[in-house]
């Protein structure tokens, strides 16, 4: 069964421009999540979406954006790019709604470097 | 405001000792924690979880301890080996269904010394 896929691996774009990255889950599983990766933050989650619907938001400006289309794939936007945005971004898909309930299988993130 | 804390960025111990790395909450609410390990250029991967009704969770060499009152868990990894060099990260959630989103600490880095 193949894992997680994301796409890119690595970005290099400049403040004020736009960026998709994308996620596709594991086959059967309905549910990503969608985390950034800092040295001082740990994982912060994004969002999450199941059923191409939006479930969970975290604490992100709306410059953040995602959406899932029906075979279950994510992408995730962010418009108007800091210096602040340089992460690992990482997605995690599950059977169900991901944590508790449904282990959640991540992907090796995009590499995110904003000059 | 960071819920979850690990408050060791690195830690060393030689093979074959034992390893505790430790991870603090303040949300009072969470009553599930997960621990995952992150090997570089791959993403996490779920390693155990224990939940608030539970004190103690083993897996083989790994063992997670929960004590509520001082809102604190270990992970215990005996005996050490040097496939655990990694990052690990301790989460933790709400039961609160629909909204179960993991709330992650910052990682300790974890290194086996041969």
């Amino acid at each position: 069964k193949a894992g997680v896929t994301q796409t890119p691996r690595y970005l290099i774009k400049t403040r004020g421009q736009q960026v998709t990255l994308s996620c596709s889950p594991i086959s059967g599983h309905r549910s990503v999540s969608w985390y950034q990766q800092t040295p001082g933050q740990g994982l912060q989650f994004l969002f999450e979406y199941f059923s191409e619907t939006q479930r969970n938001k975290g604490n992100f400006p709306g410059r953040f954006s995602g959406r899932q289309f029906s075979n279950s794939r994510s992408e995730m936007n962010v418009s108007t790019l800091e210096l602040g945005d340089s992460a690992l971004y990482l997605c995690a898909s599950s059977w169900g709604l991901g944590g508790r309930r449904n282990e959640q299988f991540f992907g090796p993130g995009t590499r995110l470097t904003v000059l | 405001d960071q819920q979850v804390k690990q408050n060791s960025p690195s830690l060393s111990v030689q093979e074959g000792r034992i390893s505790i790395l430790n991870c603090d909450y303040t949300n009072s609410m969470f009553d599930y924690f997960l621990w995952y390990k992150k090997y570089p250029a791959e993403g996490p991967t779920f390693l155990i979880s224990i939940s608030s009704i539970k004190d103690k969770n083993e897996d083989g060499r790994f063992t997670v301890f929960l004590n509520k009152s001082a809102k604190h868990l270990s992970l215990h990894i005996v005996p050490s080996q040097p496939g655990d060099s990694a990052v690990y990260f301790c989460a933790a959630s709400e039961s609160n269904f629909g909204n179960e989103k993991l709330t992650f600490g910052t990682g300790t880095r974890l290194t086996i010394i041969p």
